[in-house]
């Protein structure tokens, strides 16, 4: 079964700071990864996603991720968080013969001014 | 081009009342999928539907139960409502053809509190 795990349930930044948000997941086939935000009273709105070209992956608003196999992590980063990042980022894996996707818990980014 | 719509946006029932929730797919996508969101946590999936008939489904009892229609339009019932039941209900749609590397395009979301 696959399985998603986002460590920390609340991540706290400066506005221009570094944003990291961690996400590993576990999968018996090489997995496709993806990684969604959702603001308050919304739904989920896809960031990126990985499935298996390049390991390096761009999103939108200067989000990237990169896929370790030998970690099997997939974090999230940006170079300089914005007031408008504030959201629940969550991390999902789903497999290639699969339909569904499974979630991590999320994680609540936080900039601070 | 609107994007997948959902409706109520909020309710509230009781306890054993029953419960249902539309969604209209984002236009193009013939599948649906219903996850259920408690307060604080992730998405969980409950099933997906495509050419009228369920084809995946989570761990969810059989109180909760789903319809598609020819039009792709989906609907969500929840019989014999539990506190627990209260969470966000989030319609994702996709177009069929892109199971292995599609991402799911969400609703908004019904917002259900049972008291």
């Amino acid at each position: 079964a696959q399985s998603v795990t986002q460590l920390g349930s609340h991540v706290s930044v400066s506005e221009g700071a570094l944003v990291l948000l961690r996400c590993n997941y576990s999968s018996s086939v090489p997995p496709y990864l993806f990684w969604y935000v959702q603001y308050p009273n919304q739904g989920l709105q896809l960031l990126l996603k990985y499935t298996s070209a390049a390991t390096l992956v761009k999103g939108i608003n200067g989000f990237e991720a990169e896929f370790k196999k030998s970690e099997t992590s997939f974090h999230l980063t940006k170079p300089s968080a914005h007031m408008s990042d504030a959201a629940e980022y969550f991390c999902a894996v789903r497999d290639p013969y699969g339909q569904n996707f499974v979630f991590g818990p999320g994680t609540r980014l936080s900039v601070l001014p | 081009d609107a994007g997948v719509t959902q409706s109520p946006t909020h309710l509230i029932k009781t306890r054993g009342q029953q419960v249902t929730l539309r969604c209209s797919p984002k236009s193009g996508h013939d599948t649906v999928s219903w996850y259920q969101q408690a307060l604080g946590q992730g998405p969980q999936f409950i099933f997906q539907y495509y050419e009228e008939e369920e084809r995946q489904r989570g761990n969810f009892p059989d109180r909760f139960s789903g319809h598609q229609f020819p039009n792709y339009s989906s609907e969500l019932n929840v019989n014999a409502l539990l506190l627990g039941d209260s969470a966000l209900y989030l319609c994702a749609s996709s177009p069929s053809g892109t199971e292995n590397t599609g991402e799911l395009f969400f609703g908004e979301g019904s917002r259900l509190t049972v008291l």
